[in-house]
């Protein structure tokens, strides 16, 4: 079945620090991968998909990701994390279900930034 | 665009009672999702419509859960009667044809069942 893991549940990066977050899916067929952002009591936003084509994505604020098809990963990077940076990070791999084109979700990374 | 709107941002009810949430997609966008976010489950699809008509309601929990979309601006997810397991964040989320990977999120319901 297909399914999105985020490893960690939790991140503490200080501001100018460098992140990553992982995210590995599983998925039998080429994946469309997608991350979004959500902020404190907002909806999920999206930062960058990859579809095909080059393997390293940039995203909006800064983020890109780079598509490992023999890792199954899609992981997140920003070279210098921001205080406003701090947010909840859902990997999702998207998929075709019953004629339509799907979402699944990763659970989540929540990402703390120390001043 | 004001995007995806969402009513009310709040709900307090006791158990028992009806609730109704609200949803207004992005203009011209056709495709609309209901989800639910808990601690325990994360991000869940309840249900999805396409062009007003829903296509998979597989992800509705039990059918105290129902939901409308009567026109391409205006849906609905009712929860009759509501119970504590109930509680939790509901988002709405609309995408454009032939794009609906590309979801745009309402700020959320978040509702409290007592």
């Amino acid at each position: 079945a297909q399914s999105v893991t985020q490893p960690d549940i939790h991140i503490t990066v200080s501001e100018g620090a460098s992140l990553e977050l992982r995210c590995n899916y599983s998925y039998g067929a080429t994946p469309y991968l997608f991350w979004y952002v959500q902020s404190p009591g907002q909806g999920l936003q999206l930062l960058l998909k990859y579809f095909s084509g080059d393997t390293l994505v940039q995203g909006i604020k800064g983020f890109e990701a780079e598509f490992k098809r023999s890792q199954s990963s899609f992981n997140l990077r920003k070279p210098s994390v921001h205080w406003s940076d701090a947010a909840e990070y859902f990997c999702a791999v998207g998929l075709i279900s019953g004629g339509y084109n799907k979402l699944i979700f990763g659970a989540g990374t929540r990402l703390a930034v120390h001043p | 665009d004001a995007g995806v709107i969402q009513s009310p941002r709040h709900e307090v009810t006791e158990m028992g009672q009806e609730v109704t949430l609200r949803c207004k997609p992005i203009s011209g966008h056709n495709s609309l999702f209901w989800y639910r976010q808990t601690m325990m489950r994360g991000l869940e699809l309840l249900i999805y419509f396409n062009n007003n008509v829903p296509i998979d309601d597989s992800g509705m929990p039990e059918d105290r859960f129902s939901a409308k979309m009567p026109n391409a601006s205006f849906s609905t997810l009712k929860i009759q009667p509501s119970e504590p397991r109930d509680s939790a964040v509901y988002f709405c989320a609309s995408s454009a044809s032939g794009n609906s990977y590309e979801q745009y999120f309402g700020p959320g319901t978040r509702l409290t069942v007592t």
